[in-house]
């Protein structure tokens, strides 16, 4: 089993919905999640982290955690054109100081015009 | 955000060939790290380091080396590139956000160095 799993897609959406992507990890003790979002041929992104049960809302994402399933989600309202990207899930393997991020293999979203 | 930067952007060299790609960060962050990735496939954790004259080989095995003499510099070096070396290298430096009671490390990207081994 991987430590971080993404379902690669592609997830395709049209402009204005909602997108859901999700990612389940292996580590019960893990504490804090990440979403990048990585165009093609660019360098990943910071969109958002996580480290408490429930929602987190910056703009028009979502993220959503829940440790008791290990799995952790990203929602997208009113998806654009401009959000079709590989999205990354990352994981906090470790202690803060001393902790390895896991990247899950990402989720390629095309929102359709 | 992280100012990090990384030098060459595009590389292309002859099997054989030392080479160093250059990485760079102005914000004072501790920790480092050295990714690689194929076009479409996952990041892999090559290298990092958790501050000055600390280095750790990571996840994936790599013919590598880095060095970290200064907080701000984490060059790697290839000391005879092959064209099984050709691939996206993207450095990143974290730092320590706390919000409330917790905190946690953020990693922030370079622009990354493609390079290809003829």
């Amino acid at each position: 089993q991987k430590e971080v799993e993404q379902n690669s897609g592609p997830l395709s959406v049209p402009e204005g919905a909602i997108a859901s992507l999700n990612c389940t990890y292996s580590d019960r003790g893990s504490q804090s999640f990440f979403w990048y979002r990585q165009y093609s041929g660019k360098s990943p992104e910071l969109i958002m982290f996580i480290y408490s049960n429930g929602d987190k809302e910056d703009g028009r994402f979502t993220a959503q955690l829940n440790k008791a399933s290990q799995y952790v989600s990203l929602l997208i309202r009113d998806s654009q054109p401009s959000d079709s990207a590989t999205y990354l899930c990352a994981v906090l393997y470790g202690s803060s100081n001393t902790g390895k991020l896991i990247f899950g293999q990402g989720t390629t979203l095309q929102v359709k015009p | 955000e992280a100012d990090i930067y990384q030098t060459p952007r595009y590389l292309v060299i002859g099997t054989g060939k030392k080479i160093t790609l250059e990485c760079s960060q102005t914000m004072g962050h501790d920790k480092m790290y050295w990714y690689q990735q194929d076009p479409g496939m996952e990041l892999h954790l090559i290298h990092y380091s958790y501050g000055v004259n600390s280095t750790e080989k990571g996840d994936l095995s790599s013919e590598s080396t880095v060095s970290r003499i200064r907080t701000e510099h984490f060059p790697l070096t290839l000391e005879s590139a092959r064209p099984s070396h050709t691939s996206q290298y993207l450095c990143a430096s974290s730092e320590s956000r706390t919000s409330g009671r917790s905190s946690t490390d953020t990693q922030y990207f370079g622009p990354g160095t493609r390079l290809t081994v003829l």
